[in-house]
């Protein structure tokens, strides 16, 4: 079945970087989409990026936009998300999440990651 | 952007009833509407795709509606386990994916 298992999350001082990853297995990895979805403690869902089954294209919301970096290496089945310059309103949990079957929903998550940025 | 409002905010229903949770888009999504549900403490769990289509393993008292702007989940008999919040999302724009406020099903 599906599995997607993040790593990398922490307690980090605002102004620094921290890379994210996420380790797929259970479906062929190099053909499906990839998001980042963040949930600040408390809140709504925020999704975060998106990059193509070939890392051909990437997306990002505005909110991060400039910061934060996805990329993928389907020879490892491991999704990434590098963040830098990291803002108190940055701390949440990280989800990866798979795109669906038959549109780009995200139809498998993660357990998700905690990242708190505070100094 | 494309902006979900999602309502009530929290809502209660006795066990055995039906609970009518609503969403709605700041422009048309067609069918491109998938809901989930989250936990505490959980990852979002896909219910629902393009609008009415469960996903594997979701029991039938869940059930999805509508196209364009207005959208409907609908579960036919609340059970204890349906306590959750529940988020809608469309992916009419895949550039840009954006989720509802949320709605809290609580039991009554």
């Amino acid at each position: 079945q599906v599995q997607l298992v993040e790593s990398g999350g922490g307690v980090v001082q605002p102004g620094r970087s921290l890379r994210l990853s996420c380790a797929a297995s259970g479906f062929t990895f190099s053909s499906y989409g990839m998001h980042w979805v963040r949930q600040a403690p408390g809140k709504g869902l925020e999704w975060v990026a998106v990059i193509s089954y070939d890392g051909s294209s990437k997306y990002y919301a505005d909110s991060v936009k400039g910061r934060f970096t996805i990329s993928r290496d389907n020879s490892k089945n491991t999704l990434y998300l590098q963040m830098n310059s990291l803002r108190a309103e940055d701390t949440a949990v990280f989800y990866c999440a798979k795109e669906g079957g038959s549109g780009s929903y995200t139809g498998a998550w993660g357990q998700g990651t905690l990242v708190t940025v505070s100094s | 952007e494309i902006v979900m409002t999602q309502s009530p905010a929290t809502l209660s229903v006795s066990p055995g009833e039906r609970a009518t949770l609503s969403c709605r888009a700041s422009q048309s999504v067609s069918s491109n509407l998938a809901w989930y549900q989250q936990k505490p403490g959980q990852a979002p769990r896909l219910l629902i795709y393009g609008a009415s289509t469960r996903a594997t393993g979701i029991p039938a008292r869940f059930s999805g509606s509508g196209s364009g702007t207005e959208f409907t989940l609908t579960i036919s008999s609340l059970q204890s386990e349906d306590c959750a919040v529940y988020y809608c999302q469309q992916y009419n724009n895949w550039l840009s994916l954006t989720f509802g406020g949320g709605t809290k099903v609580e039991i009554k």
